[in-house]
């Protein structure tokens, strides 16, 4: 069966610094897309990167870049020049199949970071 | 940009009532997600609709439970009887085939007393 694990229950960071949000998964197949959300105390998930199992490159959107370690099967989110309003749970989610969104979202536990000024 | 409307944002309602909950995609889509969130659970999906087809509906704890999305503007989640336990943030969620990302809504917060 399909599983996400997030280790870390919280996180600190100083503003500016940049921090790495660890994400393992557990999959026996071959063709599969890997996703981090942001959710700040609002509520609302934001969707902040994705990388398919066979990207060759690390995704990266702005400050967010995800260390894409097949072998090792994982996931993990570095978020650069942290700031204030960084500070949210984070995500990650795996789900079947390569591209697309014809299956569902297995999510973690969550990642719960505060960035400190 | 894709979008999700759901209501109601709030809602609370004693055991045994029944709950209607509301989405309403404002974009295009070919998937529509309902999940729920909880401490104790965290989020988990509920069922999923292609084309307004129920695809997987294996996340739905019980008979309590029912979705319908009866046109590709509009869905429901009943839960008749509610029960405490049921208390959670459910999110609706919409993608498009050919993305990789999918647009959650802002959630409705459900409290059964």
């Amino acid at each position: 069966a399909q599983k996400i694990t997030q280790t870390q229950p919280g996180m600190f960071v100083q503003e500016k610094e940049a921090v790495t949000l660890d994400c393992t998964y557990d999959t026996s197949d071959q063709s599969y897309g890997l996703f981090w959300y942001k959710q700040p105390s609002s509520g609302e998930m934001i969707f902040l990167i994705y990388q398919g199992s066979y990207d060759e490159q690390n995704a990266t959107e702005g400050r967010y870049s995800l260390n894409f370690q097949k072998a090792r099967k994982s996931a993990n989110l570095v978020i650069s020049a942290s700031q204030l309003g960084d500070s949210a749970m984070y995500f990650c989610a795996m789900r079947d199949g390569y591209g697309g969104a014809t299956n569902k979202l297995i999510f973690g536990t969550g990642t719960l970071l505060a960035v400190q000024p | 940009d894709a979008g999700v409307i759901q209501s109601p944002r709030h809602e609370v309602t004693e055991m045994g009532q029944e709950v209607t909950l509301r989405c309403k995609p404002i974009s295009g889509h070919d998937y529509l997600f309902w999940y729920r969130q909880t401490m104790m659970r965290g989020l988990e999906l509920l069922i999923y609709f292609n084309n307004n087809v129920p695809i997987d509906d294996s996340g739905m704890p019980e008979d309590r439970f029912s979705a319908k999305m009866p046109n590709a503007s509009f869905s429901t989640l009943k839960i008749q009887p509610s029960e405490p336990r049921d208390s959670a943030v459910y999110f609706c969620a919409i993608a498009l085939g050919s993305s990789n990302e999918q647009y959650f809504g802002p959630g409705t917060r459900l409290t059964v007393t």
